[in-house]
């Protein structure tokens, strides 16, 4: 079943441990992005990446970082996480941006982090 | 103004009803435009893509109005499985997408 897969799906911290949030694709996708949602605020991209080795700033990069080794995986993580970091995230993918038909993304169910 | 604004509802209906929600967008330049549903707590989907000679699936119609700068999405014979939060999807530029904040839907019996 093509599908992304990001874990942990829900997870409560404490301010300044570090955590990754991992998020792997099976279909091959070459865009990944990373995004938080909060309410009243929508959808907002962290960080994205065009393919391998390839990433950059979405708009609320501050606080997290990513890596794009492989194609399939793209991990999100918070070096020392603060509580206005408490949010929902999710990771996406596409085959790619910019081309007609091919930036429908597919999500990942979600995950739902807790800083305490 | 915001990049892509949609009226947060709720929008309260009953069964059988049609109900149609608009979204604008800012940057005329944008080519590609989506609507995402979204269930409670979970992922967005896509629903549909939206055309500039507008779309139709089913009782889901889209529609693109390039000169005012929104789209629209239709609904018609509501049922309770469309109740959900609808998110307009507006691409800013080659590399990025915008989400609006969403319209909430919410069909009665």
């Amino acid at each position: 079943e093509a599908q992304v897969t990001q874990n942990p799906r829900y997870l409560i911290t404490v301010t300044g441990k570090k955590l990754t949030v991992t998020c792997s694709q099976n279909m091959n996708h070459e865009y990944m992005s990373w995004y938080r949602q909060d309410p009243g605020l929508g959808l907002r991209q962290i960080y994205y990446s065009m393919n391998v080795e390839v990433t950059d700033k979405g708009d609320v990069p501050e606080g997290y970082k990513v890596s794009r080794k492989e194609k399939r995986n793209f991990p999100l993580i918070l070096e020392s996480p603060s509580p206005n970091q408490t949010s929902l995230y999710f990771c996406a993918s596409s085959r790619g941006q910019g081309l007609a038909g091919a930036n429908v993304l597919t999500f990942g169910a979600g995950s739902r982090l807790t800083v305490l | 103004r915001k990049e892509v604004e949609q009226d947060p509802g709720p929008f309260n209906v009953p069964e059988g009803a049609t109900v149609a929600f608009n979204c604008t967008y800012s940057n005329s330049a944008s080519q590609s435009f989506f609507w995402y549903r979204q269930d409670c707590r979970k992922e967005p989907k896509l629903l549909m893509s939206v055309y500039s000679s507008g779309n139709e699936d089913g009782r889901f119609t889209a529609q693109l109005n390039r000169a005012s700068q929104y789209i629209s999405l239709l609904i018609r014979d509501s049922k309770l499985s469309d109740s959900a939060t609808y998110l307009c999807v507006v691409n800013y530029d080659t590399d990025k997408l915008i989400f609006g904040t969403g319209t909430r839907l919410q069909v009665f019996p």
